[in-house]
């Protein structure tokens, strides 16, 4: 079993609707959660970070985070053709023993907005 | 563009080449990292610098080599690669703290190497 997965899409989604991202871990420890947005071609940006069980909103973008059914989720709203790009979901897999954080990543899910 | 830049863009190079990557951060953060992004693959973590000493290698072919000469700076050194380690390469940097929260990797825009 991958440890985070995600369903690499794509998914297509009209202007305006809103867009669910779904991501799956496999590590109950597991204690914080990022969503990282990825243009073709250019590296990964951070676009939101969750720790708590529940919802998280920034602007258009809301992240839910189930550690019961360990599940975290990213909802756009309003779709717009620039939110077409690569979503990745990030697990900190462990309680962290040392002072660097290792991330454990998705494969990404594509998003297309279409017109 | 992040606080984070990575040298050079782009890069080819043959299988008996040496060649080095190189990563500053200008974030003031005190952890850094390499990964390796190969297509319809995760993210992969290669080597993490905390504090400038190396707490993860990930099992990673000796032929990378990792310096990383203070908190801002960081090379990934390249001899006798192969054509499967064609791929993009991401320095990224972090504020580490004993704190749960604020885990937060900042990435730079990476190198994409081409091994003919």
């Amino acid at each position: 079993q991958k440890e985070v997965e995600q369903n690499s899409g794509p998914l297509s989604v009209p202007e305006g609707a809103i867009a669910s991202l779904n991501c799956t871990y496999s590590d109950r420890g597991s204690q914080s959660f990022f969503w990282y947005r990825q243009y073709s071609g250019k590296s990964p940006e951070l676009i939101m970070s969750i720790y708590s069980n529940g919802d998280k909103e920034d602007g258009r973008f809301t992240a839910q985070l189930n550690k019961a059914s360990q599940y975290v989720s990213l909802l756009i709203r309003d779709s717009q053709p620039s939110d077409s790009a690569t979503y990745l979901c990030a697990v900190l897999p462990k309680p962290r023993t040392g002072t660097a954080s290792k991330l454990t990543f998705g494969t990404g899910t594509r998003l297309q907005v279409t017109l | 563009e992040t606080g984070v830049t990575q040298t050079p863009r782009h890069l080819v190079m043959g299988m008996t080449n040496k060649k080095s990557l190189k990563c500053e951060q200008h974030l003031g953060h005190n952890a850094m990292y390499w990964y390796k992004q190969s297509a319809k693959k995760p993210l992969e973590l290669m080597f993490v610098y905390s504090l400038e000493e190396r707490v993860e290698n990930n099992s990673v072919p000796s032929r990378f080599s990792p310096e990383c000469p203070n908190s801002s700076h960081l090379f990934l050194h390249l001899h006798t690669l192969q054509p499967e380690d064609s791929a993009l390469y991401l320095c990224a940097s972090s504020q580490e703290s004993t704190a749960w929260v604020d885990d937060e990797q900042f990435f730079g825009p990476g190198t994409r190497l081409t091994v003919l």
